[in-house]
């Protein structure tokens, strides 16, 4: 079993959709989730952090089950600017300083 | 001006040649990552520093070398080049901390490397 594992996609959605991608994860000590965004090419940059709560950022919205070991990122309206792969990202525990990062969800919005 | 740097931004080598990329970074970070990329296997870590004397390796160090210079400075060394080293390589950097989301990491724009 992978130990960050997401389903690669492609989701392929029109403009104004929205979309729910899942991610699960193996080590139930991970204390830290977050989600990136990376372009084509292009380095990853932290879309956001996910908290225990759940959290919200405009049109995104992450949440976390730990009980489940999931992690989900819900995008309402969707711009074709989102066009991107979205990394689902787990720490690894001890206090390690290591991430573990998923393969990455490829999202393609369509006019 | 960008937090974290990479040169060169893409490099073309030959078999067997020395090759070195560089990272610098204006965060203030302690931590320092080398990942490389490659299609359908994701961000594999290489090596990673917490601080200018404590070197680790990753996942993948065959092959590689890392020099810590400098708190702000982590280079990586291909010491023989070999075609399978052709990927995307990614410097990145953290902070330390014990809370929620302070091992956040910030990358760099890479390096295209090329091995013929």
């Amino acid at each position: 079993r992978k130990e960050v594992e997401q389903d690669p996609g492609p989701f392929n959605v029109p403009e104004g959709a929205t979309v729910a991608f899942n991610c699960t994860y193996s080590n139930s000590a991970s204390q830290s989730f977050f989600w990136y965004r990376q372009d084509c090419r292009k380095e990853p940059k932290l879309l956001m952090s996910v908290y225990s709560s759940g959290n919200e950022d405009g049109r995104f919205t992450a949440q976390l089950n730990r009980a489940s070991q999931y992690i989900s990122l819900l995008i309402r309206d969707s711009k074709l600017s989102d066009s991107a792969t979205y990394l689902c990202v787990v720490n690894r525990p001890s206090n390690t300083g290591k991430l573990i990062f998923g393969q990455g969800t490829t999202l393609q919005v369509k006019p | 001006d960008a937090d974290v740097t990479q040169t060169p931004r893409n490099r073309i080598t030959k078999t067997g040649k020395r090759i070195m990329l560089e990272c610098s970074q204006t965060k203030g970070h302690d931590r320092m990552y080398w990942y490389r990329q490659d299609p359908g296997l994701g961000l594999r870590l290489i090596y990673y520093s917490f601080d200018v004397k404590d070197i680790n390796k990753g996942e993948i160090s065959d092959g590689y070398s890392v020099s810590r210079q400098a708190q702000a400075k982590f280079s990586l060394s291909l010491e023989s080049a070999i075609p399978n080293q052709t990927a995307l390589y990614f410097c990145a950097t953290s902070d330390f901390g014990q809370g929620v989301g302070t091992d956040t990491q910030y990358f760099g724009p890479g390096t295209r490397l090329t091995v013929l």
